[in-house]
């Protein structure tokens, strides 16, 4: 089953607004979940590494004060988009790894905004 | 800048062939290597994983890594229909213990029954 759970997997939302994201690791610790961008044909862009207790750390170019990232718990990392506008809509992707090899998704979450 | 480059595709192949699906990367410092399958509007789903030079098997999955070349492939024997889907390739740069990852754009493949 799955590891790592994402909700909600769709959300609509008017611009101006804000939606929140939740990431799950099901039955382990995760100090360290991933948030990935996912436009349509094009692959994952990861946006920032969430940790545990900490500030997250963003990729060159993804907007800290637009995109934020809450680790509060082991098992549970938020992705708040603020603001946001229709070039915000995506397919966002949040993972977090249990093992040191695997690094599992969760289902993801598709956001349009209108 | 890390590069992982795959063929967009679509590739298509009957259904019961062998299907090849390959990614080269830029950083040779690159120790783990990552399939990925993703179904469109899913998110993605690890097939396999290999980080030591040579073939690795996993039922109808084998993945194949040289790093002097820094070209890593998957290959799918019997393909089935139910194969159809987006294959991405991801590579670690740090080894074991870090997880992130830079992935390929993914091929597409498509098993025609």
């Amino acid at each position: 089953g799955a590891v790592v759970s994402q909700h909600p997997s769709w959300v609509i939302c008017k611009s101006g607004t804000s939606v929140k994201i939740e990431c799950r690791s099901l039955d382990f610790q995760a100090t360290t979940m991933f948030w990935y961008r996912q436009f349509p044909k094009q692959s994952l862009m990861l946006m920032a590494t969430s940790n545990e207790g900490s500030k997250a750390t963003y990729e060159q170019g993804v907007e800290k004060d637009k995109f934020l990232i809450n680790h509060a718990s082991l098992t549970l990392s938020t992705l708040t988009v603020t603001s946001a506008h229709p070039e915000d809509s995506s397919f966002y992707i949040c993972s977090a790894s249990r093992t040191n090899e695997k690094l599992f998704f969760g289902s993801g979450t598709q956001l349009s905004v209108l | 800048q890390k590069e992982v480059e795959q063929n967009s595709g679509p590739l298509s192949v009957p259904e019961g062939a062998i299907a090849s699906l390959n990614c080269t990367y830029s950083d040779r410092g690159s120790q783990s290597f990552f399939w990925y399958r993703q179904y469109s509007g899913k998110s993605p789903e690890l097939i396999m994983f290999i980080y030591s030079n040579g073939d690795k098997e996993d039922g109808r999955f084998t993945a194949q890594l040289n790093k002097a070349s820094q070209y890593v492939s998957l290959l799918i024997r019997d393909s089935q229909p139910s194969d159809s889907a987006t294959y991405l390739c991801a590579v670690n740069l740090a080894g074991a213990g870090s997880y992130q990852l830079t992935f390929g754009k993914g091929t597409k493949l498509s098993v025609i029954p």
